[in-house]
């Protein structure tokens, strides 16, 4: 069965250092997604993605965020200087077409900043 | 800004017997409600979904009820098995949004006694 895949599982950095997160969707899935769930706490939309453009981000998402689908099959998350409070499971979902509403996620990334 | 609500953290059901999850929302512009499973350093698992216009949905020993008037929709697991034992996500979505973003609960941890 396809799956999204989310590499590394386990990214520990310096804060203040740059991370780049990475998933591979399922390949016929068209619309993508970032979440995160900070440890205990319920798991919350960053961004949207559709048609190589972003379509909704939350409030979270600020200037230090940005997404990438650099090549058609990865879609990157970037965190450009990465704070204490980033620290949390990252996980990337997608869903085929609008119509489907059925996110599928990736087994996500922890983030751990020191 | 808590729009899906899980007022039991926890629950334990002894193996064979019924299993009740339960989740609140407040927009009434959700017409999309899903449930995902989670297990520790994994990501969500779609387990069943309903919308808006219907009040039941079935699917093997999983069935979910969505109860509009109240804003309440409940998961069913019937009989509960000790691999049941897991994390539960309800989550909801407007499908006529620009994004079809999921809005997720705090999570019921469900533990099934053998």
């Amino acid at each position: 069965e396809p799956e999204v895949t989310q590499t590394p599982s386990h990214q520990v950095t310096q804060m203040g250092q740059e991370v780049i997160l990475r998933c591979v969707p399922i390949s016929n899935h068209l619309y993508f997604y970032w979440y995160r769930q900070i440890l205990g706490q319920k798991v919350e939309f960053l961004v949207s993605f559709y048609n190589n453009e972003i379509s909704e981000k939350s409030e979270i998402f600020d200037d230090q965020f940005s997404v990438e689908r650099p090549d058609g099959s990865n879609f990157t998350l970037k965190i450009r200087s990465t704070k204490l409070e980033d620290s949390a499971m990252y996980f990337c979902a997608s869903i085929q077409a609008e119509a489907k509403n059925i996110q599928y996620f990736g087994a996500g990334t922890r983030l751990s900043v020191l | 800004d808590q729009q899906v609500k899980q007022n039991s953290p926890s629950l334990s059901v002894q193996e064979g017997r019924i299993s009740i999850l339960n989740c609140d929302y407040t927009n009434s512009m959700f017409d999309y409600f899903l449930w995902y499973k989670k297990y520790p350093a994994e990501g969500p698992t779609f387990l069943i979904s309903i919308s808006s216009i219907k009040d039941k949905n079935e699917d093997g020993r999983f069935t979910v009820f969505l109860n509009k008037s109240a804003k309440h929709l409940s998961l069913h697991i019937v009989p509960s098995q000790p691999g049941d034992s897991a994390v539960y996500f309800c989550a909801a979505s407007r499908r006529g949004g620009a994004t079809n973003k999921l809005i997720f609960g705090t999570g019921t941890l469900l533990a099934v006694q053998p």
